[in-house]
């Protein structure tokens, strides 16, 4: 699992709460990444980081921002939530051959009522 | 713009036939091809990278630079292959990969 871990597992948070997920890796990798699931939508990358506080949007960022402090953590917070952001949220780091692939955390699954 | 199109979403097909699952891309640069799977309950796992050209649990995938296609194959079907299947486009210099919307696979015993 590439020392990959997510929490929290499951969250039920109303609209317009802050929501922030957390992303970590015991493994020192570089880069980190946060996608939603959707069905229909496959995965969409949100926001990725290529450093300690050097991150840059993906397709989907609006209503998202991250932040890395650490090189082990990568945090998700959605300022204000919306019905929109229920969903399922992937980390993901890079590694392997050419630092090319691509391991996933467990998931987070949002729900915003 | 570059995308990754996997036209069906859904495919069921019977225990020990053979399954092909469908995936085309649009990039005019040199593309990398993945496919990850993700089991119920279970994180997305890489299961073929195209430079690798490797088999794993018995699928292989080509690519044709010629159609922009990177289609998954497996001969004889395994009830244990039931999962989402998602094609993923890594581009040249880049870091980030570009996902297809995925493919449900049932197999029927």
């Amino acid at each position: 699992d590439a020392g990959i871990t997510q929490s929290p597992r499951h969250k039920v948070t109303e609209t317009g709460t802050p929501v922030t997920l957390r992303c970590h890796q015991t493994e020192n990798h570089r880069y980190m990444y946060w996608y939603r699931q959707d069905p229909g939508h496959g995965l969409r990358l949100i926001h990725y980081s290529y450093g300690v506080k050097d991150t840059d949007k993906g397709e989907v960022s609006d209503g998202y921002s991250v932040s890395r402090s650490k090189t082990e953590d990568f945090l998700l917070t959605l300022e204000s939530a919306t019905s929109s952001q229920t969903s399922v949220y992937f980390c993901a780091i890079s590694a392997g051959q050419g630092g090319y692939e691509q391991y996933f955390g467990p998931g987070t699954r949002l729900t915003v009522t | 713009a570059q995308r990754v199109t996997q036209p069906e979403k859904l495919l069921s097909v019977f225990k020990g036939a053979p399954v092909e699952l469908k995936c085309n891309y649009s990039y005019s640069g040199s593309p990398e091809l993945f496919w990850y799977v993700q089991y119920s309950r279970q994180r997305l796992q890489l299961l073929l990278r195209h430079i690798s050209r490797e088999s794993i649990k018995g699928f292989t995938a080509d690519l044709n630079k010629g159609e922009t296609s990177f289609h998954l194959k497996k001969p004889f079907a395994q009830e244990e292959d039931s999962a989402m299947y998602y094609c993923a486009l890594r581009l040249q210099g880049a870091q980030k990969l570009v996902f297809g919307q995925g493919t449900r696979l049932t197999i029927n015993p």
